[in-house]
């Protein structure tokens, strides 16, 4: 079964570039069946989907982030990874990582990893 | 973007009851809708996808119906873990979330 886990700093300063991975285990990241993907969730309120990347390396963004984010993946690593520049305090949240899948919807999710922007 | 609208914002039941919790899109989503359950200091977890289907080991008492713009999760006979916050999720039009229904016990 596919586990997922985030990692990051939890401690960004404002203007600078959040930079947050995310581990597979328990199967492979070049798996068909999955888009690795990145969901937020601000303190008490509801989850916003950021972007989601196929092995392959083909990307979907949220329009609202399309302008600050990449996301990226590292086959030989087990690893996707997201980058979230020119950081605002708006962007301290929960960061999950989870995957997505065309017959479902996003069914495995990592424990999350609470990213604050202070300075 | 497809917004959600979930109802109510809190709802108040006692165990053994019966769960109604509504999600209204802005425009038709088809059946391209999912509820998770979240606890609290938990990820979500997935209950329903495509508006009707459990995910794999969701209990029985877990079922949803609906589609193009209304939906609803119901809860048959609630168990004490049953309380949580719900969210309801669309994937007809890239990916959004409604604002979540709190179950909290009576």
């Amino acid at each position: 079964q596919v586990q997922l886990q985030e990692s990051g700093p939890g401690l960004v300063k404002p203007s600078q570039t959040l930079s947050l991975t995310c581990t597979v285990s328990g199967g492979s990241i070049k798996s068909g069946t999955y888009y690795w993907t990145w969901i937020r969730q601000h303190a008490g309120k509801g989850l916003e989907w950021i972007a989601y990347i196929f092995y392959s390396g083909s990307s979907y963004y949220n329009p609202s982030f399309k302008s600050r984010g990449t996301i990226s993946v590292d086959t030989s690593k087990n690893q996707f990874f997201l980058n979230l520049t020119s950081v605002t305090a708006a962007d301290s949240a929960v960061y999950y990582c989870a995957t997505y899948t065309r017959e479902t919807a996003f069914d495995i999710w990592g424990q999350g990893t609470l990213v604050t922007v202070s300075s | 973007e497809i917004v959600l609208t979930q109802s109510p914002a809190t709802l108040s039941l006692s165990p053994g009851e019966r769960a109604t919790l509504s999600c209204r899109a802005s425009q038709s989503v088809s059946s391209y809708l999912a509820w998770y359950q979240q606890k609290p200091g938990q990820a979500p977890r997935l209950l329903i996808y495509d508006a009707s289907n459990r995910a794999t080991g969701i209990p029985a008492r877990f079922s949803g119906s609906g589609s193009g713009t209304d939906f609803t999760l119901t809860i048959s006979s609630l168990e004490p873990e049953d309380f949580a916050v719900y969210y309801c999720h669309q994937r007809a039009n890239w990916n959004t979330f409604g604002q979540g229904t709190r179950l909290e016990i009576k």
